[in-house]
């Protein structure tokens, strides 16, 4: 298998601009998390969805960000529009675990978006 | 609530000296708990988890934790720290009926030669 595979890895984008960040699970997992990751705040859960339902979107920071997940191999996050303090690393895990027991994640290798 | 302290943020050993990252958890029944590792410019790699059973947990790259209920405690160890252990490591617990994990901080560590 060839992980969790997240696109793009870098991006450089003006302050206002659309951002879409894409994800592809592992096949067979059930469990798709969004995370973001800056040296002041650490790692923060923005979404979770199992079995491509959004289960605890309480993490997300505001409504200018959005995360959906239309099937089983792909979700997407969007910041609409973006500002600078949305510099971070996003990153994409998954997980084969249900709705009681935590298997632990298999995370992506993230995507480093530069707001300017 | 359930959460994860690792007390120390930043860790400096010499390569071959031994290692311990500590972790303490906070939650009310038997939790999963879970190590992870980062290194510069990658995501975070599973190191070992503990579900039940033995309370001594071997992982990868050598590593192993150690369960201890009495002391809400799951610290990380290694007998000989090589240069490319350098990186950041994470504490994870993740409570029954949930599959959602709780991070702790993170502990860099830096390694010597």
């Amino acid at each position: 298998d060839a992980g969790v595979i997240q696109s793009p890895r870098h991006e450089v984008t003006e302050m206002g601009q659309e951002v879409t960040l894409r994800c592809k699970p592992i096949s067979g997992h059930n469990s798709l998390f969004w995370y973001r990751q800056t040296m002041m705040r650490g790692l923060e859960l923005l979404i979770y969805f199992n079995n491509n339902v959004p289960i605890d979107d309480s993490g997300m920071p505001e409504d200018r960000f959005s995360a959906k997940m239309p099937n089983a191999s792909f979700s997407t996050l969007k910041i609409q529009p973006s500002e600078p303090r949305d510099s971070a690393v996003y990153f994409c895990a998954s997980s084969l675990g249900g709705d009681e027991i935590p298997y632990g994640y298999t995370f992506g290798s993230g995507t480093r978006l530069t707001v300017v | 609530a359930q959460s994860v302290t690792q007390p120390d943020i930043h860790i400096t050993v010499s390569e071959g000296a031994s290692l311990e990252l500590r972790c303490n958890y906070s939650y009310g029944a038997t939790p999963y708990l879970f190590w992870y590792v980062q290194s510069p410019g990658q995501g975070l790699q599973l190191l070992l988890k503990y579900f039940s059973g033995d309370t001594l947990v071997q992982g990868i790259k050598g590593f192993e934790a150690e369960f201890k209920r009495s002391q809400s405690s799951f610290n990380l160890r290694k007998p000989s720290v090589h240069w490319s252990d350098a990186a950041e490591y994470f504490c994870a617990v993740g409570p029954y009926g949930t599959d959602k994990l709780i991070f702790g901080t993170g502990t860099r560590l830096q390694v010597f030669p």
